[in-house]
């Protein structure tokens, strides 16, 4: 167990339907970052957070949001749902305000289908 | 930008044999993390390298920085099926604050 909970666990929704995923990082660790990974695909780098405020942003959709609240827990929301949405959503948490020194610890992951 | 190559995607490999996955970047990178992730699971840290030319063991896993940090290795010694799964790369830069992952490669045990 890596100490960072995600839910829910699976999420089936129509196209063009909006849903929030949600992340709780490990006890004392102020990052979250999400990832998206399509079928049998690598890992892309969406939005990272530090302490409430937005630190990089990677490769996410307008349609994609996100926020870090003072509970440090993070959601991610995704809206005007497409068939290529689905993927698995992972959120990873560390305790420093970079990748650089730190590793990152991974929820089990939201896996998204869009029908 | 930082362009990352992981190679190769697939290894399909007896029980026993070695298993090599190789990660090069473009640029000279501060670090190197490697992580698995099993079939169904999510990615958890192995290793982090820093210094140029560091080699370091975890049982039958080797894992290597290049000498001019650009690239990197991650070698299986007897594959066993429990090392199956996708094993990632993850560079770093000083500079740079996006977080950059290799493609993977699978690890495949043939039956």
């Amino acid at each position: 167990d890596s100490g960072v909970t995600q839910t829910p666990k699976h999420l089936i929704t129509a196209t063009g339907q909006r849903v929030t995923l949600r992340c709780s990082p490990r006890s004392g660790d102020l990052s979250v970052y999400w990832y998206q990974q399509s079928l049998d695909q690598g890992l892309q780098f969406l939005i990272q957070y530090y302490n409430g405020e937005e630190r990089a942003k990677g490769n996410i959709l307008e349609r994609f949001s996100a926020q870090q609240f003072p509970d440090l827990h993070s959601e991610l929301n995704l809206s005007s749902l497409e068939l290529g949405d689905s993927a698995l959503y992972f959120c990873a948490s560390s305790v420093a305000p970079t990748a650089l020194n730190t590793e990152a610890f991974f929820g089990q992951g939201t896996r998204l289908t869009v029908v | 930008g930082q362009q990352v190559m992981q190679i190769p995607q697939y290894q399909h490999v007896q029980e026993g044999e070695d298993f090599t996955t190789y990660c090069n970047s473009s640029t000279t990178l501060s670090n190197i993390q490697w992580y698995k992730q099993r079939p169904g699971g999510h990615p958890v840290f192995l290793i982090q390298l820093v210094k140029s030319g560091e080699v370091k063991k975890q049982k039958r896993l080797t894992f290597q920085f290049g000498e001019a940090k650009k690239n990197s290795s991650l070698h299986i010694t007897a594959t066993q099926t429990t090392d199956v799964g996708t094993y990632f790369c993850a560079p770093r830069r000083d500079s740079n604050y996006q977080l950059i992952w290799g493609a993977g490669t699978k690890l495949i045990i043939k039956p």
